[in-house]
């Protein structure tokens, strides 16, 4: 099947640093890949919508100058947290959705982000 | 009002009971619908699209009722395994963009 990996798959930082999480599709090529965020006992919730090769659609309320989200090839979007708060730590999964007619998205195994 | 709701539970059954968990959505003009499964620290696996005819995978029924805008999801002869959280999932705009909206989930304890 279908493998989206994300990387790192967990991160403890001071308030104040940035992350960057990685998102790729290992065995096929993603036009759009999505970033969410859920908080605990939450569902998750849609941040952006990452397109290959132009600029990232950000979801109401969602800071793009925060979030900063880069999709750069067919198998790869990244997202940086910018100046991480503790409000920040959550737990960020990204999907990628296959090109074609199916569109089915496949999720990563998500990445937990803990600011300190 | 959410955009997906769903009971959050938690629903604790016996194992070989049959449960069903149920789902509202707000948006008239959602096209796809599906149910995802979620473990505890982990990411969400799709179980099951649903369809407006109704489906069946194994244990597993998922119904759909375009015209209350509800979404069910039957499971037969529960597994210890099949304890999780299972999100009830929308498309979130008219056409098929991707963009999915989740509900809250419910929470599945099945008990030998």
């Amino acid at each position: 099947g279908a493998v989206v990996s994300q990387h790192p798959s967990w991160v403890i930082c001071k308030s104040g640093t940035s992350v960057k999480i990685e998102c790729r599709s290992l065995d096929f090529q993603a036009t759009t890949m999505f970033w969410y965020r859920q908080f605990p006992k939450q569902s998750l919730m849609l941040m952006a919508t990452s397109n290959e090769g132009s600029k990232a659609t950000y979801e109401q309320g969602v800071e793009k100058d925060k979030f900063l989200i880069n999709h750069a090839s067919l198998t790869l979007s990244t997202l940086t947290v910018t100046s991480a708060h503790p409000e920040d730590s959550s737990f960020y999964i990204c999907s990628a959705r296959r090109t074609g007619p199916s569109g089915t998205q496949y999720f990563g195994p998500g990445t937990r982000l803990l600011v300190l | 009002r959410k955009e997906v709701e769903q009971d959050p539970g938690p629903f604790n059954v016996p194992e070989g009971a049959t449960v069903a968990f149920n789902c509202t959505y707000s948006n008239s003009a959602s096209q796809s619908f599906f149910w995802y499964r979620q473990d505890c620290r982990k990411e969400p696996k799709l179980l099951m699209s649903v369809y407006s005819s109704g489906n069946e995978d194994g244990r597993f029924t998922a119904q759909l009722n375009r015209a209350s805008q509800y979404i069910s999801l039957l499971i037969r002869d529960s597994k210890l395994s099949d304890s999780a959280t299972y999100l009830c999932v929308v498309n979130g705009a008219s056409g098929n963009t991707g963009k999915l909206i989740f509900g809250q989930g419910t929470t599945l304890q099945v008990k030998p």
